[in-house]
């Protein structure tokens, strides 16, 4: 079965420093999302990307985020100035239907900001 | 702000018995309500959905409940299983907004 997969699965950074979160959606997916979960809450939207183009985005998705899809494949989730409350596992997801109710979900990868 | 949540976030089910994990939602103009399941270490997956404009819609030991009258939403899941432990979140999507929003999980723990 086709899977959403994420690299790394833990990141450990200093803060203040750039991280880049990278996913490969599904291959036949066209729209791709960003979602954070901080131990233990629950999962918090960030961003929806389709067409080349954020579709929508949270107040959680500042300036010190951007998302990419620099070649056919993958998806990525920069973060330039990394702070200590950015630390939560990222969730990549991808789904092949307009308006995003069946998604597809990474592993995640676990940032910690230090 | 955030419009849908649960009521309970922990529920402990006999093995074999049905488990009912219950939401209550705000917003009426979500256009579908949707059940994910997150086990330890992995991203959430999706169980079931189910459009507004329905009440109940059935899959494979699973049950969605739509009562649009109290805002509530529920997942019954049939003959509940050691794998059935999870953390279950009930979401709610705007087709127009492209994306989903999270409520708050119900920890499901099975008694052997």
């Amino acid at each position: 079965e086709p899977e959403v997969t994420q690299t790394p699965s833990h990141q450990v950074t200093q803060m203040g420093q750039e991280v880049i979160l990278r996913c490969v959606p599904i291959s036949n997916h066209l729209y791709f999302y960003w979602y954070r979960q901080i131990l233990g809450q629950k999962v918090e939207f960030l961003v929806s990307f389709y067409n080349n183009e954020i579709s929508e985005k949270s107040e959680i998705f500042d300036d010190q985020f951007s998302v990419e899809r620099p070649d056919g494949s993958n998806f990525t989730l920069k973060i330039r100035s990394t702070k200590l409350e950015d630390s939560a596992m990222y969730f990549c997801a991808s789904s092949e239907d307009h308006g995003g109710v069946k998604l597809f979900f990474g592993s995640g990868t676990q940032l910690s900001v230090l | 702000g955030e419009s849908v949540g649960l009521h309970l976030p922990t529920l402990s089910v006999q093995e074999g018995d049905n488990s009912i994990i219950n939401c209550a939602y705000s917003n009426s103009a979500s256009d579908y309500f949707i059940w994910y399941k997150q086990e330890s270490g992995k991203g959430p997956q999706f169980i079931i959905d189910i459009r507004s404009n329905m009440d109940k819609r059935q899959g494979q030991r699973v049950t969605v409940l739509l009562n649009k009258t109290v805002k509530h939403l529920s997942l019954q899941i049939a003959a509940t299983q050691p794998g059935d432990s999870a953390v279950y979140f009930c979401a709610e999507n705007i087709l127009s907004a492209s994306k989903i929003i999270f409520g708050s999980g119900t920890r499901l723990s099975i008694r052997p």
